[in-house]
């Protein structure tokens, strides 16, 4: 079964940098483009980035460039997302997303990262 | 970047009831379209993808479709599982897009 576990719930002060992981399993990891998404609190859904598990390459929204990194490392089947100068505006859960189809839609969801960022 | 309009942003409907929601793209996307649900601490669930195919073990309540730019998810009688946010996002280019949300809620 295809499973997207995330890295725990972090608390980062302003300034700061967060790394949240997205571990794959039940699939071949190399197969599928995973992306990354946010929903702040009272707000809908963000588009970041994504990466490619098979030759890291990276596409991320221009809101991010600059401040976001996507790695993955192919031993440990695992995503990362690293967000620096966080203010309070990132506040968000964040959630990684498996694409498939010829037409991509998102299948297979992490349960979401919460990131805190506050003085 | 392509715009997804979402409309409306809430509505307030009776279990049983029939429900539209909207989403109109700035320009033509094919049925680059997908439709999730959203519930407080959870993550997404795909409900619709490629604008009108239902995803597996999703109920025959929903239905999406496609006129030119402009994108509907249909309940047809609403659960109470159902209350929720539906999000639409558009794929078909880089930023991909969600629209804004609709919140159905109980009346």
């Amino acid at each position: 079964q295809v499973h997207l576990v995330q890295s725990g719930a972090e608390v980062k002060k302003p300034g700061a940098s967060v790394k949240v992981s997205c571990k794959a399993s039940g699939y071949s990891f190399t197969s599928h483009y995973l992306h990354w998404v946010r929903q702040a609190p009272g707000r809908g859904l963000e588009w970041m980035g994504i990466v490619s598990p098979s030759d890291g390459s990276t596409l991320f929204a221009q809101m991010f460039r600059g401040r976001v990194t996507m790695t993955r490392d192919t031993s440990t089947t695992t995503v990362h997302m690293e967000l620096s100068s966080l203010t309070s505006e990132d506040t968000a859960v964040y959630f990684c997303a498996r694409v498939v189809g010829a037409i991509p839609y998102y299948d297979v969801w992490g349960q979401g990262t919460l990131v805190t960022v506050s003085s | 970047d392509i715009q997804m309009t979402q409309s409306p942003s809430s509505l307030s409907a009776f279990v049983g009831d029939r429900v539209t929601l909207t989403c109109r793209a700035s320009q033509s996307i094919a049925n680059y379209v997908n439709w999730y649900q959203l519930k407080p601490g959870t993550a997404p669930k795909l409900l619709i993808y490629a604008a009108s195919t239902l995803q597996s073990g999703v109920p025959s309540t929903f239905s999406g479709s496609r006129s030119g730019t402009e994108y509907t998810l249909t309940i047809t009688s609403l659960q109470p599982e159902d209350f929720a946010t539906y999000y639409c996002q558009q794929t078909y280019s880089a930023p991909f897009t969600f629209g804004g949300g609709t919140k159905v809620e109980i009346k």
